[in-house]
Protein backbone atom coordinates (compact mmCIF):
# COMPACT_ATOMS: atom_id res chain seq x y z
CA UNK A 1 0.00 0.00 0.00
CA UNK A 2 0.63 3.36 -0.43
CA UNK A 3 3.23 4.64 2.04
CA UNK A 4 2.83 8.35 3.85
CA UNK A 5 3.65 11.22 0.73
CA UNK A 6 5.02 14.54 1.22
CA UNK A 7 4.49 17.52 -0.93
CA UNK A 8 6.32 19.55 -2.17
CA UNK A 9 9.86 17.68 -2.24
CA UNK A 10 11.54 21.00 -2.34
CA UNK A 11 10.70 24.55 -1.80
CA UNK A 12 12.47 27.65 -2.38
CA UNK A 13 10.91 30.66 -0.90
CA UNK A 14 12.13 34.60 -0.29
CA UNK A 15 12.05 35.62 3.17
CA UNK A 16 8.79 37.14 4.11
CA UNK A 17 7.06 34.83 2.29
CA UNK A 18 4.26 31.71 3.08
CA UNK A 19 4.80 28.46 2.26
CA UNK A 20 2.09 25.56 2.76
CA UNK A 21 3.30 22.00 3.08
CA UNK A 22 1.70 19.04 2.89
CA UNK A 23 1.55 15.42 4.16
CA UNK A 24 -1.21 12.78 3.27
CA UNK A 25 -0.55 9.62 6.09
CA UNK A 26 -1.44 6.13 5.29
CA UNK A 27 -4.89 5.41 5.04
CA UNK A 28 -6.36 4.59 8.38
CA UNK A 29 -3.85 6.26 10.80
CA UNK A 30 -5.52 8.45 13.05
CA UNK A 31 -2.23 9.85 14.32
CA UNK A 32 -0.50 12.46 12.39
CA UNK A 33 3.28 14.01 13.62
CA UNK A 34 4.95 16.99 12.46
CA UNK A 35 9.02 17.41 12.75
CA UNK A 36 11.46 19.72 11.54
CA UNK A 37 15.34 18.56 11.31
CA UNK A 38 17.93 21.31 11.00
CA UNK A 39 20.81 20.14 8.33
CA UNK A 40 22.55 17.38 10.48
CA UNK A 41 20.91 17.76 13.70
CA UNK A 42 17.78 15.12 15.65
CA UNK A 43 14.26 15.63 14.79
CA UNK A 44 12.24 18.37 16.28
CA UNK A 45 8.87 17.55 17.64
CA UNK A 46 6.22 20.44 15.90
CA UNK A 47 2.75 19.32 16.83
CA UNK A 48 0.38 16.53 16.63
CA UNK A 49 -2.72 15.59 15.69
CA UNK A 50 -5.16 12.71 16.88
CA UNK A 51 -8.10 12.80 14.11
CA UNK A 52 -8.54 16.21 13.14
CA UNK A 53 -7.78 17.73 16.64
CA UNK A 54 -4.58 18.86 17.67
CA UNK A 55 -4.14 18.06 21.56
CA UNK A 56 -0.18 18.98 21.70
CA UNK A 57 1.50 22.17 19.34
CA UNK A 58 3.91 22.45 21.89
CA UNK A 59 6.62 22.42 19.43
CA UNK A 60 5.32 25.07 17.19
CA UNK A 61 8.33 27.62 17.24
CA UNK A 62 6.07 30.83 17.15
CA UNK A 63 2.86 32.08 16.07
CA UNK A 64 4.20 32.35 12.42
CA UNK A 65 3.68 28.41 12.55
CA UNK A 66 0.35 26.95 12.06
CA UNK A 67 -1.56 23.44 11.16
CA UNK A 68 -4.11 21.98 10.52
CA UNK A 69 -5.84 18.36 9.84
CA UNK A 70 -8.71 17.71 7.69
CA UNK A 71 -11.12 14.34 7.32
CA UNK A 72 -8.71 12.91 9.75
CA UNK A 73 -6.09 12.41 6.67
CA UNK A 74 -4.40 15.36 5.22
CA UNK A 75 -2.26 17.83 7.10
CA UNK A 76 -1.69 21.01 5.96
CA UNK A 77 1.80 22.94 8.04
CA UNK A 78 2.00 26.41 7.32
CA UNK A 79 4.52 29.21 7.69
CA UNK A 80 3.78 33.13 7.21
CA UNK A 81 6.36 35.10 7.02
CA UNK A 82 8.98 32.73 6.54
CA UNK A 83 12.72 33.62 7.95
CA UNK A 84 16.08 32.29 7.07
CA UNK A 85 16.32 30.16 11.06
CA UNK A 86 13.16 28.40 8.90
CA UNK A 87 15.10 26.13 6.50
CA UNK A 88 15.39 23.03 7.52
CA UNK A 89 13.48 19.79 6.34
CA UNK A 90 10.04 19.09 7.12
CA UNK A 91 9.15 15.69 8.22
CA UNK A 92 5.53 14.27 8.35
CA UNK A 93 5.35 10.59 10.11
CA UNK A 94 1.53 8.99 10.70
CA UNK A 95 0.73 5.87 13.02
CA UNK A 96 -2.23 3.76 13.51
CA UNK A 97 -3.06 4.67 16.59
CA UNK A 98 -1.40 6.89 18.79
CA UNK A 99 0.55 5.46 22.04
CA UNK A 100 2.46 2.87 22.90
CA UNK A 101 3.89 0.44 21.62
CA UNK A 102 3.10 2.06 17.56
CA UNK A 103 6.08 2.83 15.16
CA UNK A 104 5.99 5.59 13.48
CA UNK A 105 5.78 5.47 9.18
CA UNK A 106 7.72 8.99 7.79
CA UNK A 107 7.14 10.72 4.49
CA UNK A 108 10.24 11.55 2.17
CA UNK A 109 10.13 15.28 3.69
CA UNK A 110 9.67 18.75 2.51
CA UNK A 111 13.51 20.64 2.06
CA UNK A 112 12.03 24.10 2.41
CA UNK A 113 14.97 26.88 1.92
CA UNK A 114 14.47 30.89 2.80
CA UNK A 115 16.61 32.61 0.53
CA UNK B 1 16.16 20.22 24.08
CA UNK B 2 16.35 16.43 22.98
CA UNK B 3 15.91 13.43 25.35
CA UNK B 4 17.63 10.92 23.82
CA UNK B 5 21.60 11.33 23.30
CA UNK B 6 23.42 8.93 20.84
CA UNK B 7 27.07 8.39 21.05
CA UNK B 8 28.95 8.34 19.29
CA UNK B 9 28.03 10.94 16.71
CA UNK B 10 29.78 9.38 14.58
CA UNK B 11 31.07 5.79 13.46
CA UNK B 12 33.08 4.63 10.71
CA UNK B 13 33.57 1.01 10.37
CA UNK B 14 34.72 -1.80 7.62
CA UNK B 15 32.25 -4.09 6.17
CA UNK B 16 31.62 -6.98 7.78
CA UNK B 17 32.42 -5.49 11.55
CA UNK B 18 30.25 -4.97 14.15
CA UNK B 19 28.94 -1.45 14.90
CA UNK B 20 27.59 -0.33 18.38
CA UNK B 21 25.42 2.86 18.72
CA UNK B 22 24.23 4.02 22.09
CA UNK B 23 21.82 6.25 23.64
CA UNK B 24 20.73 7.72 27.04
CA UNK B 25 17.81 9.34 27.88
CA UNK B 26 16.31 11.08 30.84
CA UNK B 27 13.09 10.30 31.70
CA UNK B 28 10.75 7.29 32.11
CA UNK B 29 9.96 5.48 29.23
CA UNK B 30 6.97 2.98 27.83
CA UNK B 31 9.11 1.92 25.29
CA UNK B 32 12.22 2.79 23.08
CA UNK B 33 12.55 2.36 19.36
CA UNK B 34 15.11 2.58 16.49
CA UNK B 35 15.13 4.04 13.22
CA UNK B 36 17.28 4.72 10.27
CA UNK B 37 17.45 7.45 7.85
CA UNK B 38 18.90 8.12 4.40
CA UNK B 39 20.23 11.05 3.10
CA UNK B 40 18.36 13.15 5.35
CA UNK B 41 15.16 12.31 4.46
CA UNK B 42 12.59 10.23 5.91
CA UNK B 43 12.93 7.77 8.56
CA UNK B 44 12.12 4.13 8.45
CA UNK B 45 11.70 2.06 11.82
CA UNK B 46 14.13 -0.78 12.53
CA UNK B 47 13.21 -1.95 16.15
CA UNK B 48 11.00 -1.18 19.48
CA UNK B 49 11.57 -2.87 22.70
CA UNK B 50 9.40 -2.20 25.72
CA UNK B 51 10.45 -1.06 29.00
CA UNK B 52 10.05 -4.46 30.68
CA UNK B 53 12.34 -6.17 27.98
CA UNK B 54 16.10 -5.99 28.07
CA UNK B 55 17.11 -7.31 24.97
CA UNK B 56 15.56 -7.77 21.48
CA UNK B 57 16.65 -9.43 18.59
CA UNK B 58 15.19 -8.59 14.86
CA UNK B 59 17.90 -10.13 11.80
CA UNK B 60 21.43 -8.12 11.82
CA UNK B 61 19.85 -6.12 14.86
CA UNK B 62 20.59 -6.20 18.34
CA UNK B 63 18.91 -3.94 20.93
CA UNK B 64 19.25 -3.64 24.72
CA UNK B 65 17.41 -1.67 27.25
CA UNK B 66 19.18 -0.86 30.71
CA UNK B 67 16.39 1.56 32.64
CA UNK B 68 18.06 1.51 35.18
CA UNK B 69 20.90 3.10 33.48
CA UNK B 70 18.85 4.94 31.08
CA UNK B 71 20.29 3.73 28.29
CA UNK B 72 19.88 1.60 25.00
CA UNK B 73 22.63 0.17 22.59
CA UNK B 74 21.81 -1.09 18.99
CA UNK B 75 24.35 -2.97 18.04
CA UNK B 76 24.49 -4.17 13.94
CA UNK B 77 26.47 -7.58 13.24
CA UNK B 78 28.13 -8.05 9.56
CA UNK B 79 27.99 -4.98 8.89
CA UNK B 80 27.05 -4.05 5.09
CA UNK B 81 27.97 -0.87 2.84
CA UNK B 82 23.85 -0.55 2.84
CA UNK B 83 23.84 0.08 6.30
CA UNK B 84 25.33 3.76 5.99
CA UNK B 85 22.66 6.17 7.37
CA UNK B 86 22.13 7.50 10.30
CA UNK B 87 20.48 6.06 13.37
CA UNK B 88 18.08 7.79 15.78
CA UNK B 89 16.82 5.97 19.40
CA UNK B 90 13.31 7.41 20.18
CA UNK B 91 12.03 7.54 23.44
CA UNK B 92 8.15 7.27 23.75
CA UNK B 93 6.71 8.68 26.81
CA UNK B 94 2.90 9.13 28.26
CA UNK B 95 0.51 8.17 25.46
CA UNK B 96 1.87 9.54 22.19
CA UNK B 97 5.06 11.62 23.06
CA UNK B 98 8.17 10.51 20.64
CA UNK B 99 11.38 12.20 21.70
CA UNK B 100 14.13 11.43 19.39
CA UNK B 101 17.68 11.95 19.85
CA UNK B 102 20.33 13.47 17.64
CA UNK B 103 21.53 10.44 15.95
CA UNK B 104 24.67 8.25 15.16
CA UNK B 105 26.17 8.95 11.80
CA UNK B 106 27.39 5.55 10.63
CA UNK B 107 29.28 4.82 7.28
CA UNK B 108 30.37 1.65 6.39
CA UNK B 109 33.52 1.34 3.68
CA UNK B 110 33.42 -1.85 1.49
Amino acid sequence: GAGVSQSPSNKVTEKGKDVELRCDPISGHTALYWYRQSLGQGLEFLIYFQGNSAPDKSGLPSDRFSAERTGGSVSTLTIQRTQQEDSAVYLCASSLFPGQGNEQYFGPGTRLTVT
Amino acid sequence: SQQGEEDPQALSIQEGENATMNCSYKTSINNLQWYRQNSGRGLVHLILIRSNEREKHSGRLRVTLDTSKKSSSLLITASRAADTASYFCATVTGTYKYIFGTGTRLKVLA
